[in-house]
């Protein structure tokens, strides 16, 4: 079962555009949503994270927004920068503390 | 302060043979998270542990796999008589506590190859 789904594998963007990453998710019960950046080779890293009682995280370039009727949230990046291409991953935990992550949408930001 | 430290960085085994992944957390983090990426996927869940306690192995295959973290040394994810099908990138992460607002650091990955 896919609790977290990113429907879009890929993603290009202009380098100073704004780059939205959208993530999409199936249990009521997730309370508190995270994205991961993945580089080739290396893990995860964490980049921002947004807890069920706000709907709006910022972190300089990056900003989470979070749709709770619809199950939604998406990851906003301005302006794109080269170095921001990469893999980002969309997860979710509830009360049980494990994470769901997303199948991940490969980020290419073009010079 | 080192990272998740994971070794190796790369595995091959060949169909039958047993896999070892190793999983050293950060310092001060006694919670552990075993992830699998298969080709073109993301990431899965497998397994999540407390020093010499499974909490949750919902995602783990039913067989042929275990894990463990003893009180000391790594933690330990075990493949037994792999097949093809078991190749993948294996991510291990840390936490400090359970909370779920406590964000997991990620090792580099072991890439186990079945030939």
């Amino acid at each position: 079962d896919q609790q977290v789904k990113q429907n879009s594998p890929s993603l290009s963007v202009q380098e100073g555009r704004i780059s939205i990453l959208n993530c999409d998710y199936t249990n009521s019960m997730f309370d508190y949503f995270l994205w991961y950046k993945k580089y080739p080779a290396e893990g995860p890293t964490f980049l921002i994270s947004i807890s069920s009682i706000k709907d709006k995280n910022e972190d300089g370039r990056f900003t989470v927004f979070l749709n709770k009727s619809a199950k939604h949230l998406s990851l906003h990046i301005v302006p794109s920068q080269p170095g921001d291409s990469a893999v980002y991953f969309c997860a979710a935990s509830g009360l049980d503390n494990d994470m769901r992550f997303g199948a991940g949408t490969r980020l290419t930001v073009k010079p | 302060n080192a990272g998740v430290m994971q070794n190796p960085r790369h595995l091959v085994r060949r169909r039958g043979q047993e896999a070892r992944l190793r999983c050293s957390p950060m310092k001060g983090h006694s919670h552990v998270y075993w992830y699998r990426q298969l080709p073109e996927e993301g990431l899965k869940f497998m397994v999540y542990l407390q020093k010499e306690n499974i909490i949750d192995e919902s995602g783990m295959p039913k067989e042929r796999f275990s894990a463990e973290f003893p009180k000391e040394g790594p933690s330990i994810l075990r493949i037994q008589q792999v097949v093809r099908g078991d190749s993948a990138a294996y991510f291990c992460a840390s936490s400090p506590g359970s909370g779920r607002t406590n964000e997991q650091y990620f090792g580099p990955g072991t890439r186990l190859t079945v030939t």
